[in-house]
């Protein structure tokens, strides 16, 4: 099993430019989480999805962030524009239905913006 | 507010020290505890607890949750330097977003040979 994959391991970018973060799930787990982790908040959920469908984006910090999940394999995170303080290791997770609190997480992205 | 504590925040020890993590939860309507080892990378889960009392145990790592009190221990015995690594613990809830968890800032444990 491959795990939870994600892309790019490491972003760095400028203040004002698009930044895009990818996901692949565990195949067959049914619920998709976005997190960020930062020394200062610690780790944070921002979304996550059910079948595909967002199920709670409260933690989403405003409207730059915005997240799809367009199939049970798949999900990206985007940020526009992208400001320093969104530096952070963005993690994916995924669970099974049943025991959807035991969550396999992604190694990561590692995200600078400058 | 719903929060989770944990403590300490760091701690040092030597091979073959045993330590005590601890969390503590503010939680409305609690469904489990679980507990997860970070290294340089993603946390890899090691407890999901439920019932009070009930410890368990995995090698030199064990834990135990007690619900009338609000706070769950993890033990680690005859630690290593490879025990190194921040621990997070998280609470469950029913209702609402069911799924969510809601993290600790962790403790970071260092073991030095």
């Amino acid at each position: 099993d491959a795990g939870v994959i994600q892309s790019p391991r490491h972003e760095v970018t400028e203040m004002g430019q698009e930044v895009t973060l990818r996901c692949k799930p565990i195949s067959g787990h049914d619920y998709l989480f976005w997190y960020r982790q930062t020394m200062m908040r610690g780790l944070e959920l921002l979304i996550y999805f059910n079948n595909n469908v967002p199920i709670d984006d409260s933690g989403m910090p405003e409207d730059r962030f915005s997240a799809k999940m367009p199939n049970a394999s798949f999900s990206t995170l985007k940020i526009q524009p992208s400001e320093p303080r969104d530096s952070a290791v963005y993690f994916c997770a995924s669970s099974i239905r049943g025991g959807r609190e035991t969550q396999y997480f992604g190694p990561g992205t590692r995200l600078l913006v400058l | 507010e719903d929060k989770v504590v944990q403590s300490p925040l760091s701690l040092v020890v030597h091979e073959g020290d045993t330590v005590t993590l601890n969390c503590s939860y503010e939680v409305t309507n609690f469904r489990s505890l679980l507990w997860y080892k970070q290294e340089k990378k993603a946390p890899t889960f090691l407890f999901m607890l439920t019932s009070s009392g009930i410890e368990k145990k995995s090698g030199r790592l064990s834990s135990i949750l007690d619900k009338k009190e609000l706070f769950s221990i993890l033990n680690i015995t005859a630690t290593q330097t490879g025990d190194s690594a921040i621990y997070l613990c998280a609470v469950g809830y029913y209702g609402g977003s069911q799924g969510n968890l809601i993290f600790g800032k962790g403790t970071k444990l260092s073991v030095k040979p």
